[in-house]
This record gives structure tokens, sequence and C-alpha cells, in this order.
């Protein structure tokens, strides 16, 4: 069965603080990793990745996936409270053209 | 494009009472998706249409959940009958091949 695990489930760390989220997957045939930002409402895209080694970057964030050993991770650096969200990460699976979605983490940032 | 269009926003209905949730896809995507989301499981997908066809309905919980799409540019969820467990932010999202998948704002669905 495809999986997708997220970790920690839960995080809270204080404003300005630097945080590393954890995806780890065992999908068959799997083509992409997509990490999402969920807060009160529907999940927003953030990264797609397909190479392994290769970090994309946006702003604060990053994201760098590993083939080999079957994860990726999130990072946000100088935390503002704005990043608060539930933060999803999804495998796409080759030929199938279907996301299996981990079960998040919340993270919450404090003042 | 005005992205994925989900209605209702809200639905609260009363259990036994038949549910039809609905979705406009972004123009041009191939793929359409119905997930689930609850605190306890988190983003479950139900269904999946590519080019109109269902592809995948491994995740519709039982044979009272039933989804079409007709064309590329209308689908719906159907919930009948419905029950207190069903309660849950159902959302549907779309994408083209390969790529990311952009979500609706969800329909919030209450049965009592």
């Amino acid at each position: 069965e495809d999986k997708v695990v997220q970790s920690p489930l839960s995080l809270v760390v204080h404003e300005g603080d630097t945080v590393t989220l954890n995806c780890s997957y065992e999908v068959t045939n799997f083509r992409s990793l997509l990490w999402y930002k969920q807060e009160k409402k529907a999940p927003t895209f953030l990264f797609m990745l397909t190479s392994s080694g290769i970090e994309k970057k946006s702003g604060r964030l990053s994201s760098i996936l590993d083939k080999k050993e079957l994860f990726s991770i999130l990072n946000i650096t100088a935390t503002q409270t704005g990043d608060s969200a539930v933060y999803l990460c999804a495998g796409i699976i080759q030929g199938a053209q279907k996301l299996v979605f981990g079960q998040g983490t919340r993270l919450t940032i404090n003042p | 494009d005005a992205g994925v269009i989900q209605s209702p926003r809200h639905e609260v209905t009363e259990m036994g009472q038949e549910v039809t949730l609905r979705c406009k896809p972004i123009s041009g995507h191939n793929s359409l998706f119905w997930y689930r989301q609850t605190m306890m499981r988190g983003l479950e997908l139900l269904i999946y249409f590519n080019n109109n066809v269902p592809i995948d309905d491994s995740g519709m919980p039982e044979d009272r959940f039933s989804a079409k799409m007709p064309n590329a540019s209308f689908s719906t969820l159907k919930i009948q009958p419905s029950e207190p467990r069903d309660s849950a932010v159902y959302f549907c999202a779309s994408s083209l091949r390969w790529t990311e998948a952009f979500f609706g704002q969800g329909t919030r669905l209450t049965v009592v």
C-alpha cells in the first residue's frame, strides 16, 4: 500500500526559530513529491520536487528531495506567526497520476 | 481563471437525507480528485477521474457514496443516505497531467 508519513505531527516554536518538517514515502512508481500549506481553508501549493538533491526555494521556505532514502524535508527559516498552518506532503504515483497525502504537520509559531 | 469552484460551501442536513456536492475544475485540467478531510483521518482520497473517466474509487468508503463526471467542467459527489459519520470537509482538486493539484475551498458537511 502506498504510504506517506510526516513528522512531527505537531510542532510549536517561537517566532524567529528555524524549523524542519519531514516527509518519508513508500510509493510505488513514484514520480514527484508535493508540499502544501493549509491554513483555515484549502491546501495551497508550495513546491513540487521531482529530482533528487535539487533544492527549491521560495523566500524563507526551501525543500529538497532524496529519492534514494525516500524522504523530503521542508525548511522554514526566521519563522513568523503567519507561517502557522498544517503542512502537507503528497507523493504523485506515475501512471496513476494519483496524489497520496501524509497526515500533515501542524506548525504553531508563537510570538 | 477562478480556480476550482465547489458548492455549496456549507451543508447541514439530517441523517438519511441525500447530499450532493458539486465541483467545477480549472478549465483545461484533465484530472479531478475528491478528498475528504477530518481531524482523525486527515486528507483521504475518495476517487479521482482522468479525462472524465473514474480511475480509482478504492477510497470511496461505502456504496452510499457515488461520484460522476459527466463532462470536463463538472463533477458531483453524492451521499445517499447520509450519516453523522460522514461529517467532514470535502475537497475537490484538479490538475494537469504530472503537475500539482489545485484545491477548491471545500464543502463543510454536517450531518445531524
